[in-house]
């Protein structure tokens, strides 16, 4: 069966900082991948999505990139952090005609 | 474009009561849509989803959905609520544009259930 994994869980990160989170998916090949971004009170937000390795889409402008240097990792990162880069972040796969499976999230507070 | 619209951010009811969440849709094409559940610091578990056969889905935990055309609806259901289904509720509908298998959430109802 398919799992997906994301970590941390929790990072508390000073406003400047470097910032990487990961997700890898396991018992799929070629999925497609999403970092979902959720401030309080906002929903659910979608800022990257890839449909193969090293394709990436940006939905909204930010301080934050994507990569995918293989298959099933997804990372999401930041060169400078900023204090609205706080929120739990979640990572997602699907393949065609299955839903979205998203991963247990990482909470996010840059201070 | 497509949008989903939950009304009310807050639903309260009481335990054994009737649970009544409330989405909308926009889309110009035949709707996919789901329902996700979402507990305290975890991901996203899916409740249920439509995908263009019968309009009513039921799904995991009692809940079901029943799509509308005409109203444009999703709306979630129990018949009976439980303590433990106290958590933030997500109608979304996925987007027709491209094979790209994104989904467009709606802003999120929190249930409340009271003892």
């Amino acid at each position: 069966s398919q799992t997906i994994h994301q970590w941390p869980a929790t990072l508390v990160q000073p406003v400047g900082s470097p910032l990487s989170l990961e997700c890898t998916v396991e018992g799929t090949s070629n999925p497609n991948l999403y970092w979902y971004r959720q401030a309080a009170g906002r929903g659910l937000q979608l800022l990257f999505y890839s449909v193969g390795i090293g394709q990436i889409s940006s939905e909204v402008p930010q301080n934050l990139s994507a990569s995918r240097p293989q298959d099933r990792q997804f990372i999401l990162s930041s060169k400078k952090l900023l204090l609205s880069d706080s929120g739990f972040y979640l990572c997602a796969w699907t393949q065609t005609n299955s839903p979205l499976h998203f991963g247990n999230g990482t909470r996010l507070t840059v201070t | 474009a497509q949008s989903v619209t939950q009304l009310g951010s807050h639903v309260s009811v009481s335990e054994g009561a009737l649970v009544l969440l409330r989405c909308n849709y926009s889309s110009s094409v035949p709707p996919y849509l789901f329902w996700y559940v979402q507990y305290p610091n975890q991901g996203l578990q899916l409740l249920l989803k439509y995908t263009s056969a019968a309009t009513l889905v039921k799904g995991i935990n009692g809940f079901e959905a029943e799509f509308k055309k005409s109203e444009t609806s999703f709306h979630l259901t129990k018949p009976s609520a439980h303590m433990s289904d106290a958590a933030e509720y997500f109608c979304a509908v996925k987007d027709s544009g491209g094979n790209t298998g994104k989904l467009i959430f709606g802003q999120g109802t929190t249930l409340q259930v009271k003892p």
